[in-house]
């Protein structure tokens, strides 16, 4: 069974750089298109961006310019770092693994992350 | 961006009820689109995938259809474990987006 596990720091304050990974567990590690999400409190899904297992990304424009989303194959992780973030980027993350084809399947936990001012 | 619009934003049913919620894609998106429940501090849960295709595990109360721009959700008969919000999510074109949300309350 697949299991996505994330972690990373839960408060920051505004301007620094959120960074979070998530761990992949069983199934395979190729193929597929690992995912971030964001929620705001009380709102609804965004997608953030993708990475497959090459390396090629896709971000949310909206995001483009402060993201970036990195993957390390040898340890079955894909990673998130958003840098300048201010009060707006206050959400639960979630990673993900999905498909172009089937869209996505498999969340992880989430972790909120709080950006004070 | 293709903008995902799903109707009603929230409504109230009872037990037993026929729900059906609405997503339309602003561009044609042929089946590439998803429905997941969410349910107040949880992780979503894929309902439907390939706008009709139900996920192992799912009961079979719960149906989706439509192709290109027009989508909808349909539970046959609203359960209590069913109050949640439901979103659908286009993943035919970058960047993938989702609905709003449709939360379903007990009238």
């Amino acid at each position: 069974q697949v299991q996505l596990q994330q972690w990373g720091a839960g408060l920051l304050k505004a301007s620094e750089t959120l960074s979070l990974t998530c761990g992949v567990f069983g199934g395979s590690f190729s193929h597929y298109a690992w995912t971030w999400i964001r929620q705001p409190p009380g709102k609804g899904l965004e997608w953030v961006g993708e990475i497959n297992h090459s390396g090629n990304t896709n971000y949310n424009p909206s995001l483009k310019s402060r993201v970036t989303i990195s993957v390390d194959t040898s340890k079955t992780q894909f990673s998130l770092k958003l840098s300048s973030v201010t009060a707006a980027d206050t959400a639960v993350y979630y990673c993900a693994r999905a498909t172009d084809r089937m869209g996505v399947e498999y969340w992880g936990q989430g972790n909120l992350v709080t950006v004070s001012s | 961006d293709i903008q995902m619009t799903q109707s009603p934003s929230a409504m109230s049913a009872s037990v037993g009820d026929r729900v059906t919620i609405t997503c339309r894609a602003s561009q044609g998106i042929s089946n590439y689109l998803a429905w997941f429940q969410q349910k107040p501090g949880k992780v979503p849960k894929r309902l439907i995938y390939a706008a009709s295709s139900l996920q192992s595990g799912v009961p079979s109360r719960f149906s989706g259809s439509g192709s290109g721009t027009e989508f909808t959700l349909t539970i046959s008969s609203l359960q209590p474990e069913d109050f949640a919000t439901y979103y659908c999510l286009q993943h035919n074109t970058y960047p993938w987006t989702f609905g709003q949300g449709t939360k379903v309350e007990i009238k």
